[in-house]
Formats: C-alpha cells, sequence, structure tokens
C-alpha cells in the first residue's frame, strides 16, 4: 500500500515562496500508472486542485495558480516538490500530496493521499 | 468546468438514505466524475470513479449515477461513520475541478 507524507515549513511570510515535498513510500509497481499531484484547502472551505506531473515528465498547472507554480521531482527518488512563490495570506491552506489515477486514458481522481500539512502565510 | 453540488446540508437520522446531487456547469464527457468523503481533520477518501465505478474497500452501501451534467451519490442506509463532507470533482478537463461539497449532518 503506497503512503505519501507532506513535509515542509508551517508558517511562510508573505511574498514568499511556498515550499513542500512530498515522500512515497510502499508499492512503487506500476509507478507509470500514475500521476502525482498536490491538491490545498483552505480553512473550513473545499478542495482546490494545483497541479499533477505523469511520470514521463509532463506537468499540468491549475492556470489560477500557474505563474506562480512550479511543480518537480525531489532531490531523492520516491519524491516529488512544490514550490508556489510570492504567496499572500490566501494561499493559507492545508497542503495534500496524493496519486492520481485514471482510467480509458483520463487521469485525474486521486486514489492515495497524504495527511495533509497546514501552511499558514502570516508576518 | 463548475461543479454546483447540492444541498449544502443533509440532516439525516442514521438508517436513512440520502441522495446528493452534484451538477455539471458542462458536460463531462465519459462520465469522468469522481466522489469523496471527508471526516473533520482527514484526508479525503475516494469513495466512486468513473460516476459509477466504487473504489476500493468502499462498502456497497455508496453509488454513484449519472451522465451528462447530472450526477449523484446515493448511500442506501446511513451509518454513524458516513456523516462527513462529500465533494464531487471532474476530472475530464483541465483545470480539474471541485464541488463545493454536501456536508451531511446527524438530525
Amino acid at each position: 500500500q503506497v503512503q505519501l507524507q507532506e513535509s515542509g515549513p508551517g508558517l511562510v511570510r508573505p511574498s514568499q515562496t511556498l515550499s513542500l515535498t512530498c515522500s512515497v513510500s510502499g508499492d512503487s509497481s506500476n509507478s507509470d500508472d500514475y500521476y502525482w499531484g498536490w491538491i490545498r484547502q483552505p480553512p473550513g472551505k473545499g478542495l482546490e486542485w494545483i497541479g499533477y506531473s505523469s511520470n514521463s515528465g509532463r506537468y499540468y498547472y491549475n492556470p489560477s495558480l500557474k505563474s506562480r507554480l512550479i511543480m518537480s521531482e525531489g532531490t531523492t527518488n520516491n519524491q516529488f516538490s512544490l514550490m508556489l512563490s510570492s504567496v499572500t495570506s490566501a494561499d493559507t491552506a492545508v497542503y495534500y500530496c496524493a496519486r492520481a489515477s485514471g482510467s480509458r486514458g483520463y487521469y485525474g481522481f486521486f486514489q492515495q493521499w497524504g495527511q495533509g500539512t497546514l501552511v499558514t502565510v502570516s508576518s | 468546468i463548475v461543479l454546483t453540488q447540492s444541498p449544502g446540508t443533509l440532516s439525516l437520522s442514521p438508517g436513512e438514505g440520502a441522495t446528493l446531487s452534484c451538477r455539471a456547469s458542462q458536460s463531462v464527457s465519459g462520465g469522468f466524475l469522481a466522489w469523496y468523503q471527508q471526516r473533520p481533520g482527514q484526508a479525503p477518501r475516494l469513495l466512486i470513479y468513473a460516476a459509477s465505478s466504487r473504489a476500493t474497500g468502499i462498502p456497497d452501501r455508496f453509488s454513484g449515477s449519472g451522465s451528462g451534467t447530472d450526477f449523484t451519490l446515493t448511500i442506501s442506509r446511513l451509518e454513524p461513520e458516513d456523516f462527513a463532507v462529500y465533494y464531487c470533482q471532474q476530472y475530464v478537463s483541465s483545470p480539474l475541478t471541485f464541488g463545493g461539497g454536501t456536508k451531511v449532518e446527524i438530525k
């Protein structure tokens, strides 16, 4: 059973860059069958898709965040990362990393999730 | 694609059935729609994908249906652990989008 775990600072200053890493452990077989992504949830609100990547290295970003967003593979195997620049209080949220599965060529339902990490943007 | 969920809150008793609606602003062709359950303080859990396929380990009291712009999640008999917030999500086009959620609360 695959497990995902987010890590990174819980407090980020306004205008700075939010950086998070997701560590993946467990069953890595058939890894080409999955996409790896990020979703966030402001306190008391709904879910927002941030972006995801395929194992072929193609990245898909939410247009609302694209100008501030960089996703990448991590510095070690079985990790991937998120960087969101020029943050404001509107970026305060629980950030989840997740593994997306697909059917009939459409990837995007999230079957495995990390526990989430709260990132607060405040001075 | 904007997803609108209704009702916002559903007040029911254990053992009753629940019907949750998700309406899309344009057709979710192919039925590429998922449903999630989120309990307080927890990550969302996938219930249904491809509109009607139950995810691994999901009890058969959960079922999904629908096509085009109208989708439904049905819980046949509510168990105490089913009182939670439910989200629909489409993955047919980018950006992937979620509905605003329906809270199922104990009456």
